[in-house]
């Protein structure tokens, strides 16, 4: 069984700083896939950055970018330079061949940035 | 534009009165799946299909059904719904390949079951 768990439930960012969620995970597949979204507080749910098992570079992918550190199965998601706009839940999620593809989420992280 | 839509978006119902949610993709993805979710305990998948007349349960398949009988098209079925059942119910769909991982969302749907 995939497991993730996001250990923030909620944090606060000074506008223009960094931030980084923490994110763990847990699988006996060797090929997985880790995810980052953001669900706003209208509700939808954003992807905002992939990264694969095998992947050698860390993923990064504008302001966001994902400390991957395989021996420690972390997943960690990186802000740089937050914006108001990046208030909202940011869920870890992970998807693996042996659990079917499905894609299990984490209990989430809610930032709020501060002006 | 690639996309998932849900409807309705917004539902209120009465206990026992059957429903559906529609969802359609436009992406030609083969597999689709719903997910609800709840505070505290974020999403959690009901129901996927990996492709046409393939379907399996998720983790909290009780009170649903679901059916594909179209690629695009993937409705999830109350048959009789009950109170804890009101949730926000996400639709999705992917094509899993080396670098193009990404699950599409759809709107979402709040279903309030009174």
């Amino acid at each position: 069984a995939q497991k993730i768990t996001q250990t923030q439930p909620g944090m606060f960012v000074q506008e223009k700083e960094a931030v980084t969620l923490d994110c763990t995970y847990d699988t006996s597949d060797p090929s997985y896939g880790l995810f980052w979204y953001k669900q706003p507080s209208s509700g939808e749910m954003i992807f905002l950055i992939y990264q694969g098992s095998y992947d050698q570079q860390n993923a990064t992918e504008g302001r966001y970018s994902l400390n991957f550190q395989k021996a420690r199965k972390s997943a960690n998601l990186v802000i740089s330079a937050s914006q108001l706009g990046d208030s909202a839940m940011y869920f870890c999620a992970m998807s693996s061949k042996a659990a079917g593809n499905k894609l299990t989420f984490g209990g989430g992280t809610r930032v709020l940035v501060k002006p | 534009e690639a996309q998932v839509t849900q409807n309705p978006r917004y539902l209120i119902t009465v206990t026992g009165k059957k429903l559906t949610v529609t969802c359609s993709q436009n992406m030609n993805h083969e597999y689709m799946s719903w997910y609800r979710q709840d505070p505290g305990l974020g999403l959690r998948q009901i129901y996927y299909s990996m492709n046409v007349e393939v379907t399996d349960k998720g983790d909290v398949p009780e009170g649903y059904k679901v059916s594909r009988k179209e690629k695009r098209n993937f409705p999830l079925i109350l048959e009789s719904p009950s109170p804890n059942q009101t949730s926000l119910y996400f639709c999705a769909s992917t094509t899993w390949g080396r670098k193009n991982n990404e699950q599409f969302f759809g709107p979402g749907t709040r279903l309030t079951v009174l």
